[in-house]
C-alpha cells in the first residue's frame, strides 16, 4: 500500500467552479502537510503547507487537514484558466531534525474558460 | 534570484551508457535534495545532501547511481550503466538551512529516456 495515495485524474472543470483535490494516507507519523502546483515542463512550486488539523485560506485557496482521519484536502474556489496544472499533495516527517516528503502521484486540473 | 537549475533539460541515451546529470541549488542554500518521477508513478526521494555531506541517500535505487556535492555547492547525479527503467524525470531541489520544516525549491527537472 502507498504511503499516499491521490486520484490522478485528470479532472476537468470550468471556469468559475469550486474544486475539491484530495488525498489519504496511511503513515500517522506525518507532521507537515503541502500541496505543490506543477505546470507542464516545469518543477513543483510550493502551494500551501499546513501543521494541524483544520483549515487554511490563501486567497481562493483552502487548504484542509483531517489527522484523525488521515486525509487532506485543496479547495479551489473560483477556478480560473490559470489554474490549470498538476496539483501534487506532498507530506513530510522529521527525519533526523531534516524533512523527508513523500509525494502523491498528482491529479491534472484543467480548467476551460 | 536565480532559482535552482538543471542540466541537461533533456537526455536520451542507450542502454549500457553513462548519463551525468547536474543541478545548481539556489545561493546559499545548505540542502540539496534529488527525486526521481517515473512515468505514471509518483516523485520519490533519492537522496539529499547537507552541503557537502551525504544526510540521507535512502532512496538511492541501487549502486549504478552515484551522487557527489563537491564543494557543497552543485551536485552531479551519474547513472552508470543505464538500464531502461531510469527512464523519468529526476528533480533537484534545495532548502535554505536547518529548519525540517523548510520550503523545497524545485528545479524544471531533467528528463531521461533510456532506450
Amino acid at each position: 500500500q502507498k504511503e499516499v495515495e491521490q486520484d490522478p485524474g485528470p479532472l476537468s472543470v470550468p471556469e468559475g467552479a469550486i474544486v475539491s483535490l484530495n488525498c489519504t494516507y496511511s503513515n500517522s507519523a506525518f507532521q507537515y502537510f503541502m500541496w505543490y502546483r506543477q505546470y507542464s515542463r516545469k518543477g513543483p512550486e510550493l502551494l500551501m503547507y499546513t501543521y494541524s488539523s483544520g483549515n487554511k485560506e490563501d486567497g481562493r485557496f483552502t487548504a484542509q487537514v483531517d489527522k484523525s482521519s488521515k486525509y487532506i484536502s485543496l479547495f479551489i474556489r473560483d477556478s480560473q484558466p490559470s489554474d490549470s496544472a498538476t496539483y501534487l499533495c506532498a507530506m513530510s516527517l522529521n527525519s533526523g531534525g531534516y524533512q523527508k516528503v513523500t509525494f502523491g502521484t498528482g491529479t491534472k486540473l484543467q480548467v476551460i474558460p | 534570484e536565480a532559482g535552482v537549475t538543471q542540466f541537461p533539460s533533456h537526455s536520451v541515451i542507450e542502454k549500457g551508457q553513462t548519463v551525468t546529470l547536474r543541478c545548481d541549488p539556489i545561493s546559499g542554500h545548505d540542502n540539496l535534495y534529488w527525486y526521481r518521477r517515473v512515468m505514471g508513478k509518483e516523485i520519490k526521494f533519492l537522496l539529499h545532501f547537507v552541503k557537502e555531506s551525504k544526510q540521507d541517500e535512502s532512496g538511492m535505487p541501487n549502486n549504478r547511481f552515484l551522487a557527489e556535492r563537491t564543494g557543497g555547492t552543485y551536485s552531479t547525479l551519474k547513472v552508470q550503466p543505464a538500464e531502461l527503467e531510469d527512464s523519468g524525470v529526476y528533480f533537484c531541489a534545495s532548502s535554505p538551512g536547518d529548519r525540517w520544516r523548510e520550503t523545497q525549491y524545485f528545479g524544471p527537472g531533467t528528463r531521461l529516456l533510456v532506450l
